[in-house]
C-alpha cells in the first residue's frame, strides 16, 4: 500500500536553532502534501498545505516564515521550523492522498516528535 | 465551516466489552468519512472510510455507517481487546480533489484485561 516516510522520528534541538523534517511519499506521487501539529493530548491541526512546484498555503495563525515548506519534487516535502523556541515543541505529522483524492483515504508519516531545550 | 464532533474520552473498557464512539459532523456537501487510529508515540493509521451516505467502512472489527440524516459516523466494536486501546480520531475529507481533513478532538480508549 502507499507509503509516506517522515524522518526523523524524533529531534532534540536547542533553543534558537533550526530543525528540518522531510516527508517522502515512497510509492506514489503527491502534488500535494499536508503538515499537521498535535499537542500532548490534543487532536491534530492543520498547519500548511504542501505544493510542488509552487508556495505552500498556511492556515490562519502559522506563521510561515518561522515554519518553512518546501514541496521540491512530487516525492518530498520539507519543513522547516526555524530559530525554534521551546513552545515549538510538539509532535509534526504529514500526510498525502495516494489517489489524489480525498475519498480514496490519506496515508500518513509516522510523526516527528519535536523537542526544544 | 466544516466540523467534527467527538464524544470525550477517555473511555475505560473491560476487554470484550462493547465500544461505541459517536461521531457528528458539520459539512456542507457531502464529503468522506474516516476513522483514525493512533497508538502511543506513531502517527495515525487509516482505520476505515465511507464516502457516501449509508456506506458502511469495515476494518479489523470496527465498523462504521455513514448517516447522512443525522450526520453521523459512529464508531462500533463488538468485543474489544487490549490491543485496541489508543487514540481514535474522527475525519472529514475537506472537500475538493487535494482537500485536507479535518478532525474530531480524539477520543482515548484504554481496554483492561
Amino acid at each position: 500500500g502507499a507509503v509516506v516516510s517522515q524522518h526523523p522520528s524524533w529531534v532534540i534541538c536547542k533553543s534558537g536553532t533550526s530543525v528540518k523534517i522531510e516527508c517522502r511519499s515512497l510509492d506514489f506521487q503527491a502534488t500535494t502534501m499536508f503538515w499537521y501539529r498535535q499537542f500532548p493530548k490534543q487532536s491534530l491541526m492543520l498547519m500548511a498545505t504542501s505544493n510542488e512546484g509552487s508556495k505552500a498555503t498556511y492556515e490562519q495563525g502559522v506563521e510561515k516564515d518561522k515554519f518553512l515548506i518546501n514541496h521540491a519534487s512530487l516525492t518530498l516535502s520539507t519543513l522547516t521550523v526555524t530559530s525554534a523556541h521551546p513552545e515549538d515543541s510538539s509532535f509534526y505529522i504529514c500526510s498525502a492522498a495516494p489517489g489524489g483524492a480525498p475519498n480514496y483515504g490519506y496515508t500518513f508519516g509516522s510523526g516527528t516528535r519535536l523537542t526544544v531545550v | 465551516g466544516d466540523s467534527v464532533t467527538q464524544m470525550e474520552g477517555p473511555v475505560t473498557l473491560s476487554e470484550e466489552a462493547f465500544l461505541t464512539i459517536n461521531c457528528t459532523y458539520t459539512a456542507t456537501g457531502y464529503p468522506s468519512l474516516f476513522w483514525y487510529v493512533q497508538y502511543p508515540g506513531e502517527g495515525l493509521q487509516l482505520l476505515l472510510k465511507a464516502t457516501k451516505a449509508d456506506d458502511k467502512g469495515s476494518n479489523k472489527g470496527f465498523e462504521a455507517t455513514y448517516r447522512k440524516e443525522t450526520t453521523s459516523f459512529h464508531l462500533e466494536k463488538g468485543s474489544v481487546q487490549v490491543s485496541d486501546s489508543a487514540v481514535y480520531f474522527c475525519a472529514l475529507g475537506a472537500g475538493g480533489s487535494q482537500g485536507n481533513l479535518i478532525f474530531g478532538k480524539g477520543t482515548k480508549l484504554s481496554v483492561k484485561p
